[in-house]
């Protein structure tokens, strides 16, 4: 099975400032036949589900800001949010849907500093 | 809109079974797979397992395979997990998610399952 680590596990960024997240997968999420990262990536507040931020690695939802980018290939990968407001206090989990077993990183708590 | 409705969750003792249901409206439900993707109380996501459009293929996370068995009836565009021999790590909110080719672009709002004596 693919195993997703994040980094850090928690981040506390001031407000407009640039927060960035990593993720690493244990095999490449890359799939050669369409040269598509099979990567996305979620925001979760407290008591509610998670929200598609990103997909396809960069690929930016309809109605997601433009504050948040993804970017990487292969097994490394990075959602960056490039001015911090109060309202993306949240967790934020990647996860792989390459493979039929989908898997999730451990999630980054993000804070304010 | 697209709306995913759970329901079904509770307090159940251990090795007992429980049945989660998820009731899908707004999109075309047998065009699409489906999952049930689980959250232990103030932990991060475990996915569980996958149903295809039309119910041929499942998969599972190796947690829940032999004890957990997720199907559809897409007359009744219903998601089902089926929840056998729990055990108190099965205690988490259950979300019924939707893809679209990958990605998961709509939860439920989940139901809490609590696995105690």
């Amino acid at each position: 099975d693919i195993v997703m680590t994040q980094s850090p596990d928690s981040l506390a960024v001031s407000l407009g400032e640039r927060a960035t997240i990593n993720c690493k997968s244990s095999q490449s999420l890359l799939y050669s036949s369409n040269n598509k990262n099979y990567l996305a990536w979620y925001q979760q507040k407290p008591g509610q589900p998670p929200k598609l931020l990103i997909s396809w690695a960069s690929t930016r939802e309809s109605g997601v800001p433009d504050r948040f980018s993804g970017s990487g290939s292969g097994t490394d990968f990075t959602l960056t949010i490039s001015s911090l407001q109060a309202e993306d206090v949240a967790v934020y989990y990647c996860q792989q849907y390459y493979s039929f077993v989908n898997s999730f990183g451990q999630g980054t708590k993000l804070e304010i500093k | 809109q697209v709306q995913l409705v759970e329901s079904g969750g509770g307090v159940v003792q251990p090795g007992r079974s429980l049945g989660l249901s998820c009731a899908a409206s707004g999109f075309t439900f047998s065009n699409y797979g489906m999952h049930w993707v689980r959250q232990a109380p103030g932990k991060g996501l475990e996915w569980v397992a996958s149903i295809s459009s039309d119910g041929s293929s499942k998969n599972y996370a190796d947690s829940v395979k032999g004890r957990l068995t997720i199907s559809r009836d897409n007359s009744k565009n219903t998601l089902y997990l089926q929840m056998n021999s729990l055990r108190a790590d099965d205690t988490a909110v259950y979300y019924c998610v939707k893809d679209f080719g990958g990605p998961y672009d709509y939860w439920g709002q989940g139901t809490l399952v609590t696995v105690s004596s």
